[in-house]
């Protein structure tokens, strides 16, 4: 049982390209969310999704959008990365039936943007 | 509001100390309060959580303690040991009628324990 699996594990881009970071969880959770990690700012909300074809906005979702196609799978995008979103993110799934409510994170996608 | 603010930053306690981490929130529809534990290069996993229905909960070494009315929260870890430091995020969700919401975290406590 592989969990939440994120690819890649280490990104480098320049300013202006675009990227996917990938997210897939085994778990059969119809929730999925991308936080990014950044030092002192502890976990920001990006995007989230309450089950296939349906994602909502989180705290700072500028600069990155999301699709939700599967169960398994929610891609996080950078259209056009900046200096800014340099940071560590990572894509976490749970169950969200109240009481069942641990949500299991992926190991992380360091992203450098120079 | 939305906020759940932690202290200390950091932390550095003696091997067989007790490490207290403090949360306090404002908004008082949140009703699940949960701990995670985060190692260097991995990602937070959940440590223990509480809901507001009860003031303690205590998982081997680590407690968590409750007070409603104060909209505090902290997490105690007793004989603290050096496999402990890591970084230690509060957070807290609540129940939109659906199904339980996006959790908000705290900034996170470095735990440092000195052997």
């Amino acid at each position: 049982n592989a969990g939440v699996t994120q690819t890649p594990k280490f990104q480098v881009l320049k300013t202006g390209q675009s990227m996917t970071l990938q997210c897939a969880q085994d778990m059969n959770h119809e929730y999925m969310s991308w936080y990014r990690q950044d030092p002192g700012m502890g976990l920001r909300l990006i995007h989230y999704s309450v089950g296939a074809g349906i994602t909502d906005q989180g705290e700072v979702p500028n600069g990155y959008n999301v699709s939700r196609s599967t169960t398994e799978d929610f891609p996080l995008r950078l259209l056009s990365a900046a200096p800014s979103q340099t940071s560590v993110y990572f894509c976490a799934s749970s169950s969200r039936w109240k009481g069942t409510t641990e949500a299991f994170f992926g190991q992380g996608t360091r992203l450098t943007v120079v | 509001q939305q906020q759940v603010k932690q202290s200390p930053q950091s932390l550095i306690v003696q091997k067989g100390g007790i490490s207290i981490i403090n949360c306090a929130y404002e908004n008082t529809a949140f009703d699940y309060f949960p701990w995670y534990q985060q190692f260097p290069g991995k990602g937070p996993a959940l440590l223990i959580a509480i809901r507001p229905d009860v003031s303690e909960k205590k998982e081997g070494r680590f407690t968590i303690s409750f007070n409603k009315s104060a909209k505090q929260f902290s997490l105690h870890i007793m004989d603290s040991q050096p496999g402990d430091s890591a970084t230690y995020f509060c957070a807290a969700s609540m129940y939109d009628g659906g199904s339980q919401g996006n959790l908000i975290f705290g900034k996170g406590t470095k735990l440092s324990v000195k052997p």
